[in-house]
């Protein structure tokens, strides 16, 4: 256990319909950061926050995604009108911002759209 | 643009030591680092190491870095059953300041009793 939590841990939903993930980082942690990771791939980056600001997206985040971290503590992120290929698991990591970039990341919600 | 590859599987038996490659291209990276991933899990962070190194022991782990051919390896000693899982190299792709980590597509490493 890493200290980083993800809910729902899986979600099932049907095509079209909105879902949204939180992630809660390690509490002294001032970066949060998305990842999506597809069956035999590796993560891949969605974006990143550095506290409150959202500093990175990805041009995987296409305009149905959203994410936010209002108070620069967890965050979420939302799938609008999902599709078949929004499939995947959603990974959260968190770390501080030092020279090293070291992540931490939380077991993820495994996503599966109808 | 940026990208580190794997090989896909790895089969040793238990008790030998495995090791897992891995090539990256971007060279500003400044951190490297290598990930363990269970099934249905998320990600473990076992080791990374900075490019002004060459090498890095952790325990049973070692870290060997070729800054010149961009090629790193992971060596598990004495490998143990618990030790299947896929692992994955990644790289900072924006040399550690900021940002993202680039993930290579893992290495599956089998254990036989």
């Amino acid at each position: 256990d890493t200290g980083v939590s993800q809910n729902p841990r899986h979600k099932i939903t049907k095509r079209g319909q909105n879902v949204t993930f939180r992630c809660d980082p390690i509490s002294e942690h001032n970066r949060l950061y998305w990842y999506r990771q597809t069956l035999g791939q590796g993560p891949e980056f969605l974006t990143y926050f550095q506290n409150e600001a959202q500093l990175e997206k990805s041009r995987l985040l296409s305009d149905r995604f959203s994410a936010e971290r209002p108070k620069g503590s967890f965050s979420t992120l939302e799938i609008q009108r999902t599709e078949q290929g929004d499939s995947a698991m959603y990974l959260c990591a968190s770390g501080l911002r030092t020279a090293q970039e070291t992540q931490y990341f939380g077991p993820g919600t495994r996503l599966l759209v109808l | 643009g940026e990208d580190v590859e794997q090989s896909l599987f790895l089969s040793v038996r238990e008790g030998d030591s495995s090791v897992i490659n891995c090539t990256y291209t971007d060279s500003s990276s400044t951190y490297l680092y290598w990930y363990k991933q269970e099934p249905g899990a998320g990600l473990q962070l076992l080791t990374y190491i900075f490019s002004n190194m060459d090498m890095k022991q952790d325990q049973r782990l070692t870290v060997l870095l070729n800054k010149k051919d961009k090629h790193l390896s992971l060596r598990i000693a004495d490998t143990q059953t618990g030790d299947s899982a896929i692992y994955f190299c990644a790289e900072s792709q924006y040399g550690g300041s900021q940002g993202n980590l680039i993930f290579g597509k893992g290495t599956k490493l089998s254990v036989k009793p």
